[in-house]
């Protein structure tokens, strides 16, 4: 199917494990994002992506790593899990940053650390 | 640094009447400013996108406005239905060393009941 797939949709894990949340899209975007969602603080960019192999740091950063060695495929890893990290990850793209640009989500990915 | 406010927090109506959302931001530099929608559970849904250079956008029954001047959006509903319950998101996406980042504001919870 066309879009952008988030997998897995669930994952519980515990502290200290490594997690890799896939983001996959068929649209040949340029640009993908990886935001987390949490009650109180709303939508924060975690890491974006501008190509293959271009990757910059969002607003929370910190504890998560990205790569991007395909256009499609945004991967991000939470090296060794916190519970600060329970949250809903969303993987987004466009095809511009630009004023036409429209972004597009994916379905998210619900993570508990425990 | 952007910030995006949106007002009411909540909000609950009787089915058919029209609504209006707000949406505030900090600094004008924009290229453009999306509003989305939120399912519980489900990912941000693109509803309008606004480019700087506009001042309105219409679909079926929405229609959103942007004054970059004042920094601010409104996203009007016509004929509310229960089907329009959701959350209703703003984000910003601004320019400089911001450029595609977006800003999203807290988001308004809808509910319109029969």
């Amino acid at each position: 199917d066309a879009g952008i797939t988030q997998s897995p949709r669930y994952k519980i894990t515990e502290t200290g494990r490594q997690v890799t949340l896939m983001c996959h899209q068929t649209w040949s975007h340029s640009y993908m994002f990886w935001y987390r969602q949490d009650l109180g603080h709303g939508l924060r960019l975690i890491y974006y992506s501008a190509a293959a192999d271009i990757t910059d740091k969002g607003e929370v950063p910190d504890g998560y790593v990205v790569s991007r060695s395909k256009t499609e495929n945004f991967p991000l890893t939470l090296e060794s899990a916190t519970r600060s990290q329970t949250s809903v990850y969303f993987c987004a793209s466009t095809i511009t940053v630009y004023a036409t640009g429209e972004l597009f989500f994916g379905e998210g990915s619900r993570l508990t650390v425990l | 640094k952007q910030e995006v406010t949106q007002i009411p927090a909540a909000l609950s109506v009787p089915e058919g009447e029209n609504l209006v959302l707000n949406c505030s931001f900090t600094d004008s530099a924009i290229y453009n400013l999306q509003w989305f929608r939120q399912d519980p559970g489900k990912g941000l849904t693109s509803l309008l996108l606004i480019q700087s250079s506009q001042r309105e956008q219409t679909s079926g029954r929405l229609n959103a406005s942007l004054d970059k001047s004042s920094g601010r959006s409104t996203l009007y509903i016509a004929a509310s239905q229960p089907g329009d319950s959701a959350t209703y998101l703003c984000a910003v996406n601004a320019g400089g060393t911001s450029y595609g980042k977006l800003t999203f504001g807290q988001g308004t919870i809808l509910t319109v009941h029969p």
